[in-house]
Parts: structure tokens; C-alpha cells; sequence
């Protein structure tokens, strides 16, 4: 089983700054990881997937990187609506038995 | 538009049942797998089950297997989540998500209904 681990959990950005988001996968799970964008009271959002490709939609603003293990989320020029969670899932090992999220991190407003 | 519209949630006491239904729109149901997923209250997304567009296979994550019993019907655009011996840890928001394919991998969770809410209470 592949164990997603995402850091911070939270994490304090002023609007305008640039936020980093770190996934890390237990074993590689090659570019097969996407991001989620989820806001209070609402579904969860595709941001991005095959590591750092935009889903339809997503603003340039939002950017992927990363492969085999170590992944990163980067929001350059927070927007007001860009504080919410954020969950990173693998992909490549599927079924995953339990399960294929982080645990997510919170962006907060500083 | 593509909509995914879950409905069959509730209060239901342990060890009681359910069956969720999303009913799909705008696009072409029999080309997607399509997955459950839940999350219980402040806490993360835990991904529950998937089903190939033709009904088979099946997959369940290790939580609820033996418990839960996902099916579609392809001629009503409709995915189902049959849910037995409930527990209080079930209590949960139960998404239904349309899989998206890349590389080969239809594991990509494209679009997300609003969710259903299971409470599992006595």
C-alpha cells in the first residue's frame, strides 16, 4: 500500500505571496498524482493531474511538479478564493486498498 | 453539463442499510467508470469504491469491503452504493465521481457530485 503524506498541514499565506505544497508518496508512483482543491461546504475541485498538467479551467496560477516521490503544489499570487484545503492522490497503484489521499493541508489567510 | 446528483442518504441506526444513487448527466455514462468516495465530518477524503463502465470488475478500499456493494445501471445513468451493517464511523459525505482515463489510468477524479450525508447514530 502506498502512504500519501502532504506538509504542512496548514500553512499561512498573505494574498499576493506564493504558496508551496508538498506531497511525498512511500514508494514512487511515477508523474500518476493529481491535486484537489477543496473549499468549505463544497465538493472537492481537479487542479491538476499527471503531476502537472491543468485541468480544464484551472488558472496559470496554479502550477505541478514532482515525479517518482516528491511532489509540489505552487499558487504564485494567492487570490482571496485560493484559501481552502488541498489533497494530493496517487494513481498508479490502484486498487489502492486504503486510501490514495493525503491527508491534506490547509491554506489560511495570514 | 456534466452533473452528478447523489441522493439516499439519512440517519440510520448500526448495523442498519442504505442505498445511495447518483443519477448522471451530460455525458456518456457508459464510457466512464465512476467511483464513491467519502469523507467523514472535518476530516480527509477516503476513497471507498469504483466500477468499470461495463459493471465489471469491482473494487473496494479494505474499510468497507464485505459491506458495501457498488452497481450501475447503464440504460438509467445511474450509480449505486448498497451499504450494510453501518457503523457510527461510516457517518460520512458519500461522493459520486466520474473517473477520468490518462496514460491508460481512469483514475483520475474528474467530476464530483455535492455528496450525500450518511449519519450512522443510534
Amino acid at each position: 500500500e502506498i502512504v500519501m503524506t502532504q506538509s504542512p498541514a496548514s500553512l499561512s499565506v498573505s494574498p499576493g505571496e506564493r504558496a508551496t505544497l508538498s506531497c511525498r508518496a512511500s514508494q514512487s508512483v511515477s508523474s500518476n498524482l493529481a491535486w484537489y482543491q477543496q473549499k468549505p461546504g463544497q465538493a472537492p475541485r481537479l487542479l491538476i493531474y499527471g503531476a502537472s498538467t491543468r485541468a480544464t479551467g484551472i488558472p496559470a496560477r496554479f502550477s505541478g511538479s514532482g515525479s517518482a516521490t516528491e511532489f509540489t503544489l505552487t499558487i504564485s499570487s494567492l487570490q482571496s478564493e485560493d484559501f481552502a484545503v488541498y489533497y494530493c492522490q496517487q494513481y498508479n497503484n490502484w486498487p489502492p486498498g486504503e486510501n490514495t489521499f493525503g491527508q491534506g493541508t490547509k491554506l489560511e489567510i495570514k | 453539463e456534466v452533473q452528478l446528483v447523489e441522493s439516499g442518504g439519512g440517519l440510520v441506526q448500526p448495523g442498519g442499510s442504505l442505498r445511495l444513487s447518483c443519477a448522471a448527466s451530460g455525458f456518456t455514462f457508459t464510457d466512464y467508470w465512476m467511483y464513491w468516495v467519502r469523507q467523514a465530518p472535518g476530516k480527509g477524503l477516503e476513497w471507498v469504491s469504483r466500477i468499470y463502465n461495463n459493471g465489471s470488475p469491482t473494487n473496494y478500499a479494505d474499510s468497507m469491503k464485505d459491506r458495501v456493494t457498488i452497481s450501475r445501471d447503464n440504460a438509467k445513468n445511474t450509480l449505486y452504493l448498497q451499504m450494510n451493517s453501518l457503523r457510527v464511523e461510516d457517518t460520512a459525505v458519500y461522493y459520486c465521481v466520474r473517473g477520468y482515463c490518462t496514460n491508460g489510468i481512469c483514475s483520475v477524479f474528474e467530476y464530483w457530485g455535492q455528496g450525500t450525508l450518511v449519519t450512522v447514530s443510534s
